[in-house]
């Protein structure tokens, strides 16, 4: 099957610093992909649609300015979180679509400290 | 937009026991239907899935049935094993964005 992998799986960063992370889809192309957030124990929320070669579509409440993201090919989309603060600390999700699927990545867990 | 009301966890059952974890969606158009499995630290694994009415999705030992009369996707298995702990999400998806469940919490013991 079609594999989508993120990286990094865990980070830790320092309050106020930018944080990138990667969304690969490995052995296709994928012209759409979305971010989810998934807090502790809770559900995962649909962030944005990530579409390659033009802007993210964000969902209502979330920043733009703060969760900048780029696809600008058809295998890669990264979320970037700027100038990141504790309350930005949660379970990061991708999921690429191939066809009529989707396929999730493995996630990245930030920290904020 | 699209929503899904799923059974509230958390349940614990016994080593061999029947579940069943309940699932019903609002949506404006036709979804496909989904669950989906989250391990202890993990991203999500798809369980199963169905895309028209009636269809029956299944996987080991998991199965679950598309009723749209009813717009439900309840999830069952006649014999849960301890490997089965774990997080369940049911997810309706349309237009390729999925809408999640709270999640349903299941921990089986021995």
């Amino acid at each position: 099957g079609a594999v989508v992998s993120q990286h990094p799986s865990r980070v830790i960063c320092k309050s106020g610093t930018s944080v990138k992370i990667e969304c690969r889809s490995l052995d296709f192309q994928a012209t759409t992909m979305f971010w989810y957030r998934q807090f502790p124990k809770q559900s995962l929320m649909l962030m944005a649609t990530s579409n390659e070669g033009s802007k993210a579509t964000y969902e209502q409440g979330v920043e733009k300015d703060k969760f900048l993201i780029n696809h600008a090919s058809l295998t890669l989309s990264t979320l970037t979180v700027t100038s990141a603060h504790p309350e930005d600390s949660s379970f990061y999700i991708c999921s690429a679509l191939y066809r009529t699927e989707a396929f999730f990545g493995q996630g990245t867990r930030l920290t904020v400290v | 937009g699209n929503s899904v009301t799923q059974m509230e966890g958390p349940v614990t059952l016994s080593e061999e026991a029947f579940l069943t974890i309940n699932c019903t969606y609002t949506a404006t158009g036709y979804p496909s239907l989904f669950w989906y499995v989250q391990y202890p630290g993990e991203g999500l694994q798809l369980l199963l899935k169905a895309t028209k009415a009636d269809d029956k999705g299944s996987n080991k030992g998991f199965e679950a049935t598309y009723r749209k009369e009813t717009t439900s996707f309840h999830l069952e298995k006649g014999s849960v094993q301890v490997s089965d702990s774990a997080v369940y999400f049911c997810a309706p998806r349309d237009a390729g964005k999925s809408t999640f469940g709270d999640g349903t919490t299941l921990t089986v013991k021995p």
